[in-house]
This record gives C-alpha cells, sequence and structure tokens, in this order.
C-alpha cells in the first residue's frame, strides 16, 4: 500500500510555462484534496473532488485547473505558471464517511 | 472564515521535557481537530483526531485535549525525545457539509535538545 503519491519531488518553471502536477492514491478512497503550503501561512485548498466526476473550488483556485481522471487520480494543472504559485502542494484523501486525511509527500514547486 | 492560530511558532526544549502546544480557532462549530507531524521536505503525518464531542484523545506520550467552547486544542508531549523534533500542526474540520477540507494552522517547530 503506497498510500498517496504525488509526481514530480520538485519542479522549477519559467513564468509562463505551464505543467501538471499528479496525484495518486490507491486506498479506495472516493475524496481528494489539492492544498498548498506556504511559509508563515497554514495549508490552503485549491481545489477538492468529492467522487469521480466532480470537482469542485476551494479557498485559492485562480490559476489552477483540476482533472479527476478515475477514483484513483487527481491531477491539477498551472496552465501559466506565476512566481506567485511558488509553493509545496501536497494532495490528500479521505474515505467517505471517515474523518481522517491522509496527506501525500508534496511537490515543491518554482516559479522564477 | 476560520482562523487557526498556533502559539508558539518555535519551541526548543531538551530531551527529557514535558511541553505543551497550543492550538486556538476562531469559529467554535468545528466537526473535528486533528494534530499533525511534519517533517522537512515531507508530508504530514496525522498524529490525533479529536472529534467535536470528546474532550482528549490519547496516544503514546501525546495527549491532545479539545475545549471547543473557548476554541482551544493543546497537544501534551511527555518525555520529549530528539525524534519528536518537526514541525507540528493543528487542523479544524468545519461542521458544514460540502469539502469537508482542513482549516490549517501556521505549526509550531520543535526542536528537542539531545
Amino acid at each position: 500500500n503506497a498510500g498517496v503519491t504525488q509526481t514530480p519531488k520538485f519542479q522549477v518553471l519559467k513564468t509562463g510555462q505551464s505543467m501538471t502536477l499528479q496525484c495518486a492514491q490507491d486506498m479506495n478512497h472516493n475524496s481528494m484534496y489539492w492544498y498548498r503550503q506556504d511559509p508563515g501561512m497554514g495549508l490552503r485548498l485549491i481545489y477538492y473532488s468529492a467522487s469521480e466526476g466532480t470537482t469542485d473550488k476551494g479557498e485559492v483556485p485562480n490559476g489552477y485547473n483540476v482533472s479527476r481522471l478515475n477514483k484513483r487520480e487527481f491531477s491539477l494543472r498551472l496552465e501559466s505558471a506565476a512566481p506567485s504559485q511558488t509553493s509545496v502542494y501536497f494532495c490528500a484523501s479521505r474515505r467517505t464517511g471517515a474523518n481522517e486525511q491522509f496527506f501525500g509527500p508534496g511537490t515543491r514547486l518554482t516559479v522564477l | 472564515k476560520q482562523e487557526v492560530t498556533q502559539i508558539p511558532a518555535a519551541l526548543s526544549v531538551p530531551e527529557g521535557e514535558n511541553l505543551v502546544l497550543n492550538c486556538s480557532f476562531t469559529d467554535s462549530a468545528i466537526y473535528n481537530l486533528q494534530w499533525f507531524r511534519q517533517d522537512p521536505g515531507k508530508g504530514l503525518t496525522s498524529l490525533l483526531l479529536i472529534q467535536s464531542s470528546q474532550r482528549e484523545q490519547t496516544s503514546g506520550r501525546l495527549n491532545a485535549s479539545l475545549d471547543k467552547s473557548s476554541g482551544r486544542s493543546t497537544l501534551y508531549i511527555a518525555a520529549s525525545q530528539p525524534g519528536d523534533s518537526a514541525t507540528y500542526l493543528c487542523a479544524v474540520r468545519g461542521s458544514q457539509t460540502g469539502a469537508n477540507n482542513l482549516f490549517f494552522g501556521t505549526g509550531t517547530r520543535l526542536t528537542v535538545i539531545p
């Protein structure tokens, strides 16, 4: 059981470039989440998916898109990266009816 | 909007000392509160989860308490060890339906000195 996996671990982009952050979970969880973590701030929710085929905005969705490809995978796309998107991105998942969220190891993204 | 605050931001203690980390939240209508541990460059590991109807939870040397009415939680670590050195995050889940997402504090960075 790998839990929640994220790729890549590190990425450096130039302003205006695009990229997709990948997340997968093997726990058969319905709900998946993308958070960002910035210095001096708590983790903030970007987007979430309550089930396969549904996605909804969180607290800070601007500049991002998501895709719930199937039950296992939830990707986060930056169409035109900006320096303000330099952050550590965490994916999490949760079983419906359960309380606990399980987190991946994170992707550290730098936008120059 | 729920605001979660953790004090202190950083704490250094000698090995063997008992310590308390604090977490406060502005909206007492929470569903549960969770304490996480985050090691440098790593993801979050859940330590304890307290439901809104509970007063405390214990796991080994860790004890978390919740006073929902006053918007406070504490994480007590007994007989601290160097391996406890990490950042500890507090997060609350709101009681509303919908995202069921967590609102996080900024964390307390703990260093246990051998």
